[in-house]
Formats: C-alpha cells, sequence, structure tokens
C-alpha cells in the first residue's frame, strides 16, 4: 500500500521464539497503530503510537512490546511467540482522530 | 457485550441489488464512524467517514448514522461482482473500534 510498508509478510517461528514485525511509513503521520485480525473477533487494537518515543497499550497488549524511535518506523515484538499468536498482523497510519491507511499485514503463524 | 457489534454474514446478492450492511455501537460519545473495505488477502481501506448524525453519500455509496438508536448502515446501490469484500464499521476516533466484519458476495 503507497506510504506504509509492512515486513516480512509472511513468517512462520517456533513456540517461544522472539518474533520482530517491521512498519514503515513515508507519510509522516503521527500516529502508528499495530493491530490483529482473527476470525470473530475483527480488528484488535495490541499497541498504538502518538509520537517518537511516545507509545501506550491497546486492547490485547499481553505478550507484545512496541518501539518507535523514528516518525517513520514502529516495530511490535512479541516477546516469547505462543501458538495464540498465530494471526494476521496490520499495521495502520493516521494524521488525524480517522481515517487509517493500513498496510498489507503480516501473516505470522506460530508453530 | 463487544462494544461495536457486526453481523458476520455471509451476505449474497445478485448484481444490481441494493445492499444494505449494519453496525450496533454501546458508547454514546462516539461521534466518528467510518466503513471500510477489505478485499481478501489484503489491508481494510478507509470507504466512507460521517461525523455525528446523519447521511453521507459517495456515489454508489451511502452511509447513515442514527446516534439515538446507536445504529451505523452502509447502503450500496447497483451493486457488481467487484464490490465483493468484508465490509468492516468502525468508530470510536483516535483507537479506532472495529466490527468483526461482513462478508458480502455480489454474484454476477
Amino acid at each position: 500500500d503507497a506510504g506504509i510498508t509492512q515486513s516480512p509478510r509472511h513468517k512462520v517461528t517456533e513456540t517461544g521464539t522472539p518474533v520482530t514485525l517491521r512498519c514503515h511509513q513515508t507519510e509522516n503521520h503521527r500516529y502508528m497503530y499495530w493491530y490483529r485480525q482473527d476470525p470473530g473477533h475483527g480488528l484488535r487494537l495490541i499497541h498504538y503510537s502518538y509520537g517518537v518515543k511516545d507509545t501506550d497499550k491497546g486492547e490485547v497488549s499481553d505478550g507484545y512490546s512496541v518501539s518507535r524511535s523514528k516518525t517513520e518506523d514502529f516495530l511490535l515484538t512479541l516477546e516469547s511467540a505462543t501458538s495464540s499468536q498465530t494471526s494476521v498482523y496490520f499495521c495502520a497510519i493516521s494524521e488525524g482522530e480517522y481515517g487509517y491507511t493500513f498496510g498489507s499485514g503480516t501473516r505470522l503463524t506460530v508453530v | 457485550q463487544k462494544e461495536v457489534e457486526q453481523d458476520p454474514g455471509p451476505l449474497s446478492v445478485p448484481e444490481g441489488a441494493i445492499v444494505s450492511l449494519n453496525c450496533t455501537y454501546s458508547n454514546s460519545a462516539f461521534q466518528y464512524f467510518m466503513w471500510y473495505r477489505q478485499y481478501s488477502r489484503k489491508g481494510p481501506e478507509l470507504l466512507m467517514y460521517t461525523y455525528s448524525s446523519g447521511n453521507k453519500e459517495d456515489g454508489r455509496f451511502t452511509a447513515q448514522v442514527d446516534k439515538s438508536s446507536k445504529y451505523i448502515s452502509l447502503f450500496i446501490r447497483d451493486s457488481q461482482p467487484s464490490d465483493s469484500a468484508t465490509y468492516l464499521c468502525a468508530t470510536g476516533g483516535f483507537k479506532t473500534i472495529f466490527g468483526a466484519g461482513t462478508r458480502l458476495f455480489v454474484k454476477a
């Protein structure tokens, strides 16, 4: 998607290993978000950032941490991956209170 | 109770039909209401947004918000096979809350 890229697009990892997903934007938007999408649950907010080094927890933050050292990059780390964290992860950006632009997603499988 | 409830469908309609997609929400403080469209294996894309109550029209799409009943609707006129996707309602503004999405199939 224009202006926002996620990497990797697909990843298979083993239970107990740390995993880092990357979101990169070229829009210079202030707000960045990490959501996970699961059948029956829709999109649920994991963590969000409202500026460099300013982050906060969302609805489902347990087992996840984030970092934002530059405006353009927002990293999501699964500290010790579990099978329940198998999901599709979406990064989103916004300049204001509404109207997110989403990345293409990362499909993560924890085996 | 989820903050935003949405029937997951699937909803299957013939080409040219009028489609009605609906959501309910629980927090009366919400002011921004959005509809996103998500094609298979893609990220959601913003389709429409409204602020507070009322209607907003964009081509074949009309978004409607009734704050008195906490009801959000999206109408699609003259539906096309290319409209086949999952439609997610959303509200809450900053830290947007999403419905689970309704899968729509438009048959040619």
